[in-house]
């Protein structure tokens, strides 16, 4: 299992570009997250999908977009990149783990730079 | 609406020593709580989990928290520090699973000295 993967790992954009941040994940979980980490401010929830063909707002939606394309992606977004969305960027999903409870599983983050 | 404070931005401590990373959350019901530790340039890795029963749990590299409810707190601790231990901790607390969103703490960065 290669568990959550996400592409790219570093992403340079200049102001008023647009891209779309990829995340999979072979685990067969319904749920999955995108979250923004700046300093000081640990992890923000951007978007989440609780199942295939759902998504709601998180805490920062503002300026970006979803889609949860099957069970196993959900892509991020910007339209219009601000140099107020440089940041590191992880993917989640949400299963069972071994002990049989839930818990999310990370993606190793992309990390975006705005200039 | 959840939140989760983590008191101390940074500590450092001595290889070998203990460590305590201190956890406050606010939440409306029983809350879920987590310990995540993030290496440079790494994902998160989840440390330890309390969901219910025993309020000292265990987790992976040594570590252990305890779920205090009348303190609102889920300090995370470690008897003796390896130098690997040098890393970001974030603790989080989570709504029941079937709305299953985690709120996080802005994180505190363990230093270990030789």
């Amino acid at each position: 299992n290669a568990g959550v993967t996400q592409t790219p790992k570093f992403q340079v954009l200049k102001t008023g570009q647009s891209m779309t941040l990829q995340c999979a994940q072979d685990m067969n979980h319904n749920s999955m997250y995108w979250y923004r980490q700046d300093p000081g401010m640990g992890l923000r929830l951007i978007y989440y999908s609780a199942s295939e063909g759902t998504t709601d707002k998180g805490e920062v939606p503002n300026g970006y977009n979803v889609s949860r394309l099957n069970k196993r992606e959900f892509s991020l977004r910007l339209e219009s990149a601000a140099p107020s969305q440089t940041s590191v960027y992880f993917c989640a999903s949400k299963g069972r783990g071994t002990s049989g409870s839930y818990e999310q599983y990370f993606g190793p983050g992309t990390r975006l730079t705005v200039t | 609406a959840q939140s989760v404070t983590q008191p101390d931005i940074h500590i450092t401590v001595s290889e070998g020593a203990s460590l305590e990373l201190r956890c406050n959350y606010s939440y409306g019901a029983t809350p879920y709580l987590f310990w995540y530790v993030q290496s440079p340039g790494q994902g998160l890795q989840l440390l330890l989990k309390y969901f219910s029963g025993d309020t000292l749990v265990q987790g992976i590299k040594g570590f252990e928290a305890e779920f205090k409810r009348s303190q609102s707190s889920f300090n995370l601790r470690k008897p003796s520090v390896h130098w690997s231990d040098a890393a970001e901790y974030f603790c989080a607390v989570g709504s029941f699973p079937n709305d299953y969103k985690l709120s996080f703490g802005a994180g505190t960065t363990v230093t270990v000295r030789a």
